[in-house]
């Protein structure tokens, strides 16, 4: 069974501080790893991807993957009360699979 | 121009009818799905064609039927609405890739039953 897992929070974080949002996954057949944000009543938005050991880095988004404990995380740094949405995990498997987890919500406080 | 586009953007019906959703994307992908994502935000896969084949087939009532005439389009046929099929409906398409290539998703379905 493939499964991801994330804190569901909410997670509230001061305006400017640095927001951590975590994922672990059952399945080492996993290929690649996704942060989505969803603002309320909108549709998924990408906002990155990783595929290899290590850290990614996008403007103020970090993405983290550790395949040998099976954990993807984002960070979010000099957070912004935009920044307020769910966070959803998403894996991809051989065969185009997706698994999303349950997403993560963020409240940043200005 | 709309990348994935889902008709209609809201669907308010009565238990028991029938009714479809249409879904059509214009960024040459190969790959469609359906999303399922009920009040607590949990998005789960229903279908997946990639070439108008099915690829996935999640566990989920045989009331709902998935078309693919073309790879550019994947609608979805509801039928004998119930009142759990109350949900937000996501189509998305990807390229078919082993790493990277994310999905791109439409606006969404709002279903509500009566």
């Amino acid at each position: 069974q493939k499964e991801v897992e994330q804190n569901s929070g909410p997670l509230s974080v001061p305006e400017g501080a640095i927001a951590s949002l975590n994922c672990t996954y059952s399945d080492r057949g996993s290929q690649s790893f996704f942060w989505y944000r969803q603002y309320s009543g909108k549709s998924p938005e990408l906002i990155m991807f990783i595929y290899s050991n290590g850290d990614k880095e996008d403007g103020r988004f970090t993405a983290q993957l550790n395949k040998a404990s099976q954990y993807v995380s984002l960070l979010i740094r000099d957070s912004q009360p935009s920044d307020s949405a769910t966070y959803l995990c998403a894996v991809k498997y051989t065969g185009n699979q997706f698994y999303f987890g349950t997403g993560t919500s963020l409240t940043v406080i200005p | 121009d709309t990348a994935v586009s889902q008709t209609p953007k809201y669907l308010v019906t009565q238990m028991g009818n029938d009714k479809s959703i249409k879904c059509e994307q214009n960024l040459g992908h190969d790959t469609m799905y359906w999303y399922k994502q009920d009040s607590k935000k949990f998005l789960k896969i229903m279908f997946s064609y990639n070439n108008k084949e099915l690829i996935i087939n999640e566990t989920v009532p045989n009331r709902f039927s998935p078309k693919s005439p073309d790879k550019a389009h994947l609608n979805l046929h509801i039928n004998s609405l119930e009142l759990g099929d109350s949900a937000v409906y996501f189509c998305a398409s990807s390229h078919f890739s082993n790493t990277g290539q994310p999905q791109h998703f439409g606006d969404g379905t709002r279903l509500s039953i009566l």
